[in-house]
């Protein structure tokens, strides 16, 4: 049993599009994250969401939305699309949202955008 | 704030040789270290992890690294190399107060060689 699932996997799209990519997690953690990775593996923070409230959000543009609709799944939804966003993002969990907690990363979500 | 510097984005060692990674981390309070593997086309996972107790932490794999608080350094190190050893590093940071997310270095590739 995977312990964080992200779908798809792969996601090939046109410019101006809307994807959405999906995430859940059956570890029972409080917190889930979104990250990105560049095409030089650089990780950056997205977003971060502790029982379903947004608790952190690293100056992303607006049309990057997430959604919690529970605490097992955080959603990205990603409006009109450039092609400065194709990257690999990766959602992850952790037990809380606390200095020392190991996350647990999903296998990514690479979006090419042409 | 808090940062973390990996010095040499390549790695190059022969099989049964020793690995060495550095890491250099930047934080205002007490840290806390992570190293993490990533292999090819998957997620990360925790190798192992600093979070105030012993100084010397062993990790998976025969992994081990060493928070050094006077030079601000964790680096990694596992005495003989194995071609399975082959992936991208990353040294991250977390901070002992409050939410706290993990800010993670630039990566260090591992290449191993026959």
């Amino acid at each position: 049993d995977t312990a964080v699932s992200q779908t798809p996997k792969y996601l090939v799209t046109q410019m101006g599009n809307d994807k959405s990519i999906k995430c859940e997690q059956n570890l029972g953690h409080d917190t889930m994250y979104w990250y990105k990775q560049d095409s030089k593996k650089f990780l950056k923070i997205m977003f971060s969401y502790n029982n379903k409230e947004l608790i952190i959000n690293e100056t992303v543009p607006n049309r990057f939305s997430p959604k919690s609709p529970d605490k097992a799944h955080l959603n990205l939804h990603i409006n009109s699309l450039e092609l400065g966003d194709s990257a690999v993002y990766f959602c992850a969990s952790s037990q809380e949202l606390a200095g020392g907690r190991e996350l647990f990363f999903g296998e990514g979500s690479r979006l090419t955008v042409l | 704030a808090q940062s973390v510097t990996q010095l040499g984005s390549h790695v190059s060692v022969s099989e049964g040789a020793l690995v060495l990674l550095r890491c250099n981390y930047s934080s205002s309070v007490p840290p806390y270290l992570f190293w993490y593997v990533q292999y090819p086309n998957q997620g990360l996972q925790l190798l192992l992890k600093y979070t105030s107790a012993a100084t010397l932490v062993k990790g998976i794999n025969g992994f081990e690294a060493e928070f050094k608080k006077s030079e601000t350094s964790f680096h990694l190190t596992k005495p003989s190399a194995h071609m399975s050893d082959a992936a991208e590093y990353f040294c991250a940071v977390s901070q002992n107060s409050g939410y706290s997310t993990l800010t993670f270095g630039k990566g260090t590739m591992l290449l191993v060689s026959p």
